[in-house]
C-alpha cells in the first residue's frame, strides 16, 4: 500500500515571503500522479497542483510550484510570495493506478500560517 | 468548470436515525465517486469508491451496510448512514473523477457535509 508522509505538522511564514512543504511518499509503481490540495477553514478541497510522474519537468500554477524527485519520492511545495489567503491546511496526495482503483491517499497535512 | 455539490451541508439527527447526503457534480458526468471521512484536525480517510450502475468498494475496516451508498446516475451519489451513532458524528467529503478521461484524472471535492448525532 502507498504511504505519503508529511513531516511538517504546522508552518508560519510572514507575507510575502516564501514557504517550503515536505512531502515523501512510498510506492512501487512507475506510474502515478501527486497532488496539493489546499483545504482553508471552509473545508472546501481545493487542487493546489497536480504532477504526473512520467513528466521530468517540475509542475507551476502562478505562485506554487513543486520540487519533483522521483527517485528520492518525493514532492515539495513551494509557496512564493505568501499571501493571507494562503493560511490553510495543505495535503498531499498521491493516485496510483487504475488497476489501484484511482485512489488518493492523503499525507497527514500542514497546516500553514501566513502573518501579516 | 468541474463543480460538486453536496446536501446537506450541515446536519443534527438523533441516534437511530437514518441520514442521507447527496454528491452531485454539477458540470460534468462522474462515473466514479468516493466518499471520505474527515475527523478534526486529521487527514481525510478514503471510505469507499461509488461506481455508476455497480456496487461500491469499500475500505477496509469501514462497514458497509452502515454507510450505503447508491450511485445511480453520473451525476448523483447517495451516502446513507443508518442508525446513527454519535461516534458517526463526522466531516464527510465527496468528490468526483471526471468520466471518459485518461487514468489519473484529477477528483473535484465536495464542500463536504458536517454530520452530528446527539
Amino acid at each position: 500500500a502507498q504511504t505519503v508522509t508529511q513531516s511538517q505538522p504546522e508552518m508560519s511564514v510572514q507575507e510575502a515571503e516564501t514557504v517550503t512543504l515536505s512531502c515523501t511518499y512510498d510506492t512501487s509503481e512507475n506510474n502515478y500522479y501527486l497532488f496539493w490540495y489546499k483545504q482553508p477553514p471552509s473545508r472546501q478541497m481545493i487542487l493546489v497542483i497536480r504532477q504526473e510522474a512520467y513528466k521530468q519537468q517540475n509542475a507551476t500554477e502562478n505562485r506554487f510550484s513543486v520540487n519533483f524527485q522521483k527517485a528520492a519520492k518525493s514532492f515539495s511545495l513551494k509557496i512564493s510570495d505568501s499571501q493571507l489567503g494562503d493560511t490553510a491546511m495543505y495535503f498531499c496526495a498521491f493516485m496510483g493506478s487504475r488497476a489501484a482503483g484511482n485512489k488518493l491517499t492523503f499525507g497527514g497535512g500542514t497546516r500553514v500560517l501566513v502573518k501579516p | 468548470g468541474a463543480v460538486v455539490s453536496q446536501h446537506p451541508s450541515w446536519v443534527i439527527c438523533k441516534s437511530g436515525t437514518s441520514v442521507k447526503i447527496e454528491c452531485r457534480s454539477l458540470d460534468f458526468q462522474a462515473t466514479t465517486m468516493f466518499w471520505y471521512r474527515q475527523f478534526p484536525k486529521q487527514s481525510l480517510m478514503l471510505m469507499a469508491t461509488s461506481n455508476e450502475g455497480s456496487k461500491a468498494t469499500y475500505e477496509q475496516g469501514v462497514e458497509k451496510d452502515k454507510f450505503l451508498i447508491n450511485h445511480a446516475s453520473l451525476t448523483l451519489s447517495t451516502l446513507t448512514v443508518t442508525s446513527a451513532h454519535p461516534e458517526d458524528s463526522s466531516f464527510y467529503i465527496c468528490s468526483a473523477r471526471l468520466a471518459g478521461r485518461l487514468v489519473g484524472e484529477t477528483q473535484y471535492f465536495g464542500p463536504g457535509t458536517r454530520l452530528l448525532v446527539l
